[in-house]
C-alpha cells in the first residue's frame, strides 16, 4: 500500500540556516514525488516534481530535493532560508498504475527564527 | 488567471444541515478532488473525478456525495453535517493523472 512518512512535525530554523524537510514513502512501483507548500489561509502550491530521470530535482523558491530509490526517500532541501519560508510543506507520492491515488504526508511545519 | 475557485471559503452549519461546495476550475482538466484537511493527518481524499459524468471514492468518502456535471465544476455535498466533518476543504484538479495538482484556497467549514 501506498504510504507517505513525514517524521518531523515541526522543524525551526534560523534566517540563513540551511533546511532539510524529510520525506520517506512506500509505492510498489516507481513513484511520482511532490513538495508543495500551504502559507497560512492559503491552498498548496507545487514546489517541485520527480517523475523520472535526473534524481536531484529543482523548484520553485530555492528548493531542491533528491530522490534516493534505495532509501526510498525524497527529501527536501534548501542552503539559506528566508524568514517568508515559515509555511507548512506537504510530501506527496503517485504513480501510473493501480489507477489514482495520490497521497500527502501529514505535513512539516516550518518556524523561521531572526 | 481564476484557476482553481472554491465558494464559499467560509460555513458554519448545524449538525443535521446540508450543504454544498463549489468548485470551479479554467485549465480544462480532466482531474478533479476534493480532498479534507485536518491537523495532523494532512490531506485525504474524499471523492475524485476523472472527467465529466464520472466520479469515484477516495479514502474518506463516508458522509458525502460529489457530482461532475460539467467538465470545470466538481460538487461536494454534505446532506446531513455533523461535528466530525468540522475541517477546512480542498478542491484541486490536474491535467492528467498523477500529474501536477492545483489547489483552490480552501473552505473552512465548522459544524456545531
Amino acid at each position: 500500500a501506498q504510504s507517505v512518512t513525514q517524521p518531523d512535525i515541526h522543524i525551526t530554523v534560523s534566517e540563513g540556516a540551511s533546511l532539510e524537510l524529510r520525506c520517506n514513502y512506500s509505492y510498489g512501483a516507481t513513484p511520482y514525488l511532490f513538495w508543495y507548500v500551504q502559507s497560512p489561509g492559503q491552498g498548496l502550491q507545487l514546489l517541485l516534481k520527480y517523475f523520472s530521470g535526473d534524481t536531484l530535482v529543482q523548484g520553485i523558491k530555492g528548493f531542491e530535493a533528491e530522490f534516493k530509490r534505495s532509501q526510498s526517500s525524497f527529501n527536501l532541501r534548501k542552503p539559506s532560508v528566508h524568514w517568508s519560508d515559515a509555511a507548512e510543506y506537504f510530501c506527496a507520492v503517485g504513480g501510473n498504475t493501480g489507477g489514482f491515488k495520490t497521497i500527502f504526508g501529514a505535513g512539516t511545519r516550518l518556524f523561521v527564527k531572526a | 488567471n481564476a484557476g482553481v475557485t472554491q465558494t464559499p471559503k467560509f460555513r458554519v452549519l448545524k449538525t443535521g444541515q446540508s450543504m454544498t461546495l463549489l468548485c470551479a476550475q479554467d485549465m480544462n482538466h480532466e482531474y478533479m478532488y476534493w480532498y479534507r484537511q485536518d491537523p495532523g493527518m494532512g490531506l485525504r481524499l474524499i471523492h475524485y473525478s476523472v472527467g465529466e459524468g464520472t466520479t469515484a471514492k477516495g479514502e474518506v468518502p463516508d458522509g458525502y456525495n460529489v457530482s461532475r456535471l460539467k467538465k470545470q465544476n466538481f460538487l461536494l455535498g454534505l446532506e446531513s453535517a455533523a461535528p466530525s466533518q468540522t475541517s477546512v476543504y480542498f478542491c484541486a484538479s490536474s491535467s492528467t493523472v498523477n500529474t501536477e495538482a492545483f489547489f483552490g484556497q480552501g473552505t473552512r467549514l465548522t459544524v456545531v
